[in-house]
């Protein structure tokens, strides 16, 4: 069970982006999760995002944060970047007994 | 509100040993899972260790079984992790999270620093 995010990516101030996360063969069914981690920071909870796509988002976290799901790829689309969006997002799932995450995507913010 | 506090790093020669507690607060950590996950120096995250909510089944990282125990007292609301053994490679900043089954991490502790080094 494996995650694969690319290292980095990168939006304009207002624009929006789309990050990446690939579940391994075999486990295009499975459920993940987003979690940013601002520099400094501990991580925190954006999102449960299943594969057909619907998801539920941790408390507080804003609208223009949202999710979707195609096959074996998880999508985290940030809309109307804004400078503090700038952060290190980690998708994460899990199994019987394990958690497994991606390496990770530097978000930055130009 | 929900609070999750870590405690109990440090400086920890290798060979060494320490013990990390979290304290939770704002709900009833006996209903949840509980997660130790660290993330090394300018790296990304690692799962360490989950305990069930009533302790009765526990999961390690290959690279720590044997020499890492993860416990819990839900009357005090604590998690621990007992570290022996420790190596250069345990250094890390430990993060405590707590999950319900099927639901990943929802809410994460601020972190504590690990330094394993002579």
């Amino acid at each position: 069970l494996v995650l694969t995010q690319s290292p980095s990516a990168s939006a304009s101030l207002g624009a929006s982006v789309n990050l990446t996360c690939t579940l391994s063969s075999g486990h295009s069914s499975y459920a993940i999760a987003w979690h940013q981690q601002q520099p400094e920071k501990g991580p925190r909870f954006l999102m449960r995002l299943k594969s057909d796509g619907s998801h539920s988002k941790g408390d507080g976290v804003p609208d223009r944060f949202s999710g979707s799901s195609s096959g074996a790829e998880r999508y985290l689309t940030i809309s109307s970047l804004q400078s503090e969006d700038e952060a290190d997002y980690y998708c994460h799932t899990w199994g019987t007994g394990i958690q497994v995450f991606g390496g990770g995507t530097k978000l930055t913010v130009l | 509100e929900v609070l999750l506090v870590e405690s109990g790093g440090g400086l920890v020669q290798p060979g060494g040993s320490l013990r990390l507690s979290c304290v939770a607060s704002g709900f009833t950590s006996s209903t949840y899972w509980m997660s130790w996950v660290r993330q090394a120096p300018r790296k990304g995250l690692e799962w360490v260790a989950n305990i069930k909510p009533d302790g009765g089944e526990k999961y390690y990282v290959d690279s720590v079984k044997g020499r890492f125990n993860i416990s819990r007292d839900n009357a005090k609301n604590s998690l621990y992790l007992q570290m022996n053994s420790l190596r250069v490679e345990d250094t890390a900043v430990y993060y405590c999270a707590r999950r319900r089954t099927g639901w990943p991490f929802d809410y994460w502790g601020q972190g504590v620093l690990v330094t394993v080094s002579s």
